[in-house]
This record gives structure tokens, C-alpha cells and sequence, in this order.
């Protein structure tokens, strides 16, 4: 059956470290994939989106990668602050146009 | 100022009722979105319609309806056949086709008792 696993425990890092936050599927050839950043109560926010063809992204302090052949993505944060606590969303594109997201993993980023 | 409403923020209803959730947006967008979300869970597609009148059920439309009678707006009601209606309801927009981003709104929180 078609899988999304996202890292399956809430991730507790140090301010200033590197978060990293994983995005494994089995079962799909997604064209591309999405990370979204979600906090509580609130719809979620774009941040970023990596074609198949890409290998990494970047954008100010978050990088994405994107292995087709391992089926998984990594969401970096550099230079984490507690403002980047949140739970962040993977989200494969499984239809043109239409995504599967994952549950999600939530960041806490102490000070 | 381009965006995405959902109205209202919280209802309140009970069981047997049927209910209707508003989603409005200005974006220009042909593509709308409705999923549900469960505590610690993630998005799950209830319907998504990629151009005005037409509307396709997505992983978990039993018990939901929608129209798509303007290309601003995209009401979900959820009807009394919804088994276990309470959850968070979100609704996006995107351009449509692929490798575009969806917009959310900022969700209504229905309980039903």
C-alpha cells in the first residue's frame, strides 16, 4: 500500500543546531514534493517545493534534498531558533495537481 | 489584500445536523482543497475541484457534499452520514496542474455533540 512516514517522534533540539526532519514514501513516483510548516491551530504555510529532477533546495536557512532512488526527502533548518518550533508537513504530489501529505513532525527548538 | 477566508473559525453543532463551512478566496485560483485533520495527524483530502462545476471525490468524501458553482468559492457540508464529523477543517487553493503550492486558510474547528 502507498506510505508516507514522516520522523515518528517529536524532534527536541538545542537552539542553534541543525534540525533535520525526514520524509520516507513507498508506492509513489511523486513528480515532486512540498514541505509545509504548520503551527497550532493554524492552516499550513508553504515553504518549499523540490522537483524529481533536483537533488537539493535551498531557501535562506531551510535546505531540502530529494532522493528518488532511497525514496526520501530531508528538511534541514540551520541555525535553529525557538521561533522555528512548529510541526512541519511533507506533502508528495500523487496525481497532477493533487498531494498526499504526511502527519507531520513536531519541531521544538529550545533556547 | 490576496488571501484565503474560512468562516466561521469554530462551530458548534449537534449530531443529525447537516452543516455548511465557507471557503472564499481572491487568489485567482482555478484549484480548491478541502481536508480534514485529527489531533496529530495529518491532511486528509475530503474533495478538491480543479475548475469551476467540476469537483472530484478525494480519499475521504463519504459523508461530505460540495459545489463549485464560482471560481471564489468552494463550501463543504458535512452531512449527518459523516460518521465522526468533529475535527479541524481546512481549506486551500493552488493554480492548477502540478508543481504549484496550495494556500491554506486558517481552518474551522467543528465539534459536534
Amino acid at each position: 500500500s502507498q506510505k508516507i512516514e514522516q520522523n515518528s517522534e517529536a524532534l527536541n533540539i538545542q537552539e542553534g543546531k541543525t534540525a533535520t526532519l525526514t520524509c520516507n514514501y513507498t508506492n509513489y513516483s511523486p513528480a515532486y514534493l512540498q514541505w509545509y510548516r504548520q503551527d497550532p491551530g493554524r492552516g499550513p504555510v508553504f515553504l518549499l517545493l523540490i522537483r524529481e529532477n533536483e537533488k537539493e533546495k535551498r531557501k535562506e536557512r531551510l535546505k531540502v534534498t530529494f532522493d528518488t532512488t532511497l525514496k526520501q526527502s530531508l528538511f534541514h533548518i540551520t541555525a535553529s531558533q525557538p521561533a522555528d518550533s512548529a510541526t512541519y508537513l511533507c506533502a508528495l504530489d500523487t496525481n497532477a495537481g493533487k498531494s498526499t501529505f504526511g502527519d507531520g513532525t513536531t519541531l521544538t527548538v529550545k533556547p | 489584500d490576496g488571501g484565503i477566508t474560512q468562516s466561521p473559525k469554530y462551530l458548534f453543532r449537534k449530531e443529525g445536523q447537516n452543516v455548511t463551512l465557507s471557503c472564499e478566496q481572491n487568489l485567482n485560483h482555478d484549484a480548491m482543497y478541502w481536508y480534514r485533520q485529527d489531533p496529530g495527524q495529518g491532511l486528509r483530502l475530503i474533495y478538491y475541484s480543479q475548475i469551476v462545476n467540476d469537483f472530484q471525490k478525494g480519499d475521504i468524501a463519504e459523508g461530505y457534499s460540495v459545489s463549485r458553482e464560482k471560481k471564489e468559492s468552494f463550501p463543504l457540508t458535512v452531512t449527518s452520514a459523516q460518521k465522526n464529523p468533529t475535527a479541524f477543517y481546512l481549506c486551500a487553493s493552488s493554480y492548477s496542474g502540478s508543481f504549484y503550492e496550495q494556500y491554506f486558510g486558517p481552518g474551522t474547528r467543528l465539534t459536534v455533540t
